[in-house]
């Protein structure tokens, strides 16, 4: 099993432009989040899908959108990035308490906005 | 808001070791807490999960405990190596019908050879 995949791994973008964070899923999980980590801040939760078919804001969800596309797929849209939003975005994804509710997290996508 | 303090920030030991990392949080109305381990350049991997009836969790050489009411958790690690290098996050599951994670900011930990 691949787990949790994110792509692209590396992104650079200019001021202004838009781009879509791409992450899958293959252990067949409800519930699936996008996190930014930058120095000093920790990890905080953008938005989340707590199962297919809804999503809700975290504690930073400005400048974002989310598609729950189906169960495997949750993206993460920029639709004019900023300079603010260079950070390390982190893909996760849960099955649920039957599981003891862990979370299993990508490798990430490094942004970076000129 | 549930918020989530890890002290030390950096911790720098000798090999053989034995270390605790702390961690505390604010709001005791909890569902579970996770200790994840992050290397550099890499994503998070969870190493330990205590749920709020549990008071600890062990896997091999690392030892979770949860003291709930006091709103603290540790993460011992016995026999410290060259390995275990790496940041240490904690992070406090909770949310009535929408659980999310809260995390701490990591602690930074450094095994010298």
């Amino acid at each position: 099993n691949a787990g949790v995949t994110q792509t692209p791994k590396f992104q650079v973008l200019k001021t202004g432009q838009s781009m879509t964070l791409q992450c899958a899923q293959d252990m067949n999980h409800n519930s699936m989040y996008w996190y930014r980590q930058d120095p000093g801040m920790g990890l905080r939760l953008i938005y989340y899908s707590a199962s297919e078919g809804t999503t809700d804001k975290g504690e930073v969800p400005n400048g974002y959108n989310v598609s729950r596309l189906n169960k495997r797929e949750f993206s993460l849209r920029l639709e004019s990035a900023a300079p603010s939003q260079t950070s390390v975005y982190f893909c996760a994804s849960r099955r649920g308490p039957d599981s003891g509710n862990i979370q299993y997290f990508g490798a990430g996508t490094r942004l970076s906005v000129l | 808001k549930q918020e989530v303090t890890q002290i030390p920030a950096a911790l720098s030991v000798p090999e053989g070791e034995n270390l605790v990392l702390n961690c505390s949080f604010t709001d005791s109305a909890i569902y579970n807490l996770q200790w994840f381990r992050q290397d550099p350049g890499k994503g998070l991997t969870s190493l330990l999960l205590i749920q709020s009836s549990q008071r600890e969790q062990t896997s091999g050489r690392l030892n979770a405990s949860l003291d709930k009411s006091s709103g603290r958790s540790t993460l011992y690690i016995a026999a410290s190596q060259p390995g275990d290098s790496a940041t240490y996050l904690c992070a406090v599951g909770s949310g009535a019908g929408s659980y999310q994670l809260t995390f701490g900011k990591g602690t930074k930990l450094s095994v010298i050879p």
